[in-house]
């Protein structure tokens, strides 16, 4: 298993500003994933994030408004650009382990309200 | 389209209530399936993973299933702490791995 650590756990903040979102896991991992989870909702998958090479993003995400970090094997970023209050969500990060086993392992997600 | 359905969306049970929630799917390529757990405010916990047909998992008072179609993760005598959404996702590659998720289960499980 990885221990995932997302920060910040919560934010506030202002429309047309941006956030960033850390992830950091514990141990090397092979793919990161960012998802989006509206209040009482499923997951919505943002972008794939793999070290070495640009993000692949999910239909109706964009690297303008959700730019992604994959600096190295542990870490990775989100930001969430130019945010409008639509942008409210839970945002979460997720990893897949290296080896056979094919699970993924999640952060405790961001809480962003824009107001 | 790659789909995952998972019924019922909300489930009340008593305490001791056995019951099932079952997750769907239509998927090319699927590597593997996974059930997690979450609690409000807090990510999803990971429970199980399955990855053939007939394949069974248990930890606790959950036992996880599996067919080619669908998956089933059973409540043997729950009890309150076992309240939660519980989610369902599968894992595929046709060039690209990802993990879809099902919209979940919401449990009550009443004293």
């Amino acid at each position: 298993s990885a221990v995932i650590s997302q920060k910040p756990s919560r934010d506030i903040c202002q429309r047309g500003t941006s956030l960033t979102i850390q992830c950091q896991v514990d141990s090397q991992v092979t793919m990161m994933f960012w998802y989006r989870q509206q209040p009482g909702q499923s997951l919505t998958l943002i972008a794939t994030a793999n070290q070495g090479s640009e993000a692949t993003y999910e239909s109706g995400f964009v690297i303008d408004k959700f730019p992604i970090s994959r600096p190295n094997l542990t870490f990775s970023t989100l930001t969430v650009s130019n945010m409008s209050p639509e942008d409210s969500s839970i945002y979460l990060c997720s990893a897949q382990t290296r080896g056979t086993n094919t699970e993924a392992f999640f952060g405790q997600g961001t809480r962003l309200t824009v107001v | 389209e790659d789909q995952v359905t998972q019924s019922p969306e909300a489930l009340r049970l008593q305490e001791g209530e056995s019951s099932s929630l079952n997750c769907s799917y239509t998927v090319s390529g699927l590597r593997g399936l996974f059930w997690y757990r979450q609690d409000p405010g807090k990510g999803p916990e990971f429970l199980f993973t399955l990855y053939s047909a007939g394949e069974e998992k248990e930890k606790e008072r959950l036992k996880a299933t599996l067919t080619k179609k669908e998956s089933f993760l059973h409540i043997t005598a729950p009890k309150p702490e076992d309240s939660a959404t519980y989610l369902c996702a599968v894992h595929r590659f046709t060039g690209t791995y990802k993990y879809i998720f099902g919209t979940g289960t919401r449990l009550k499980v009443l004293a």
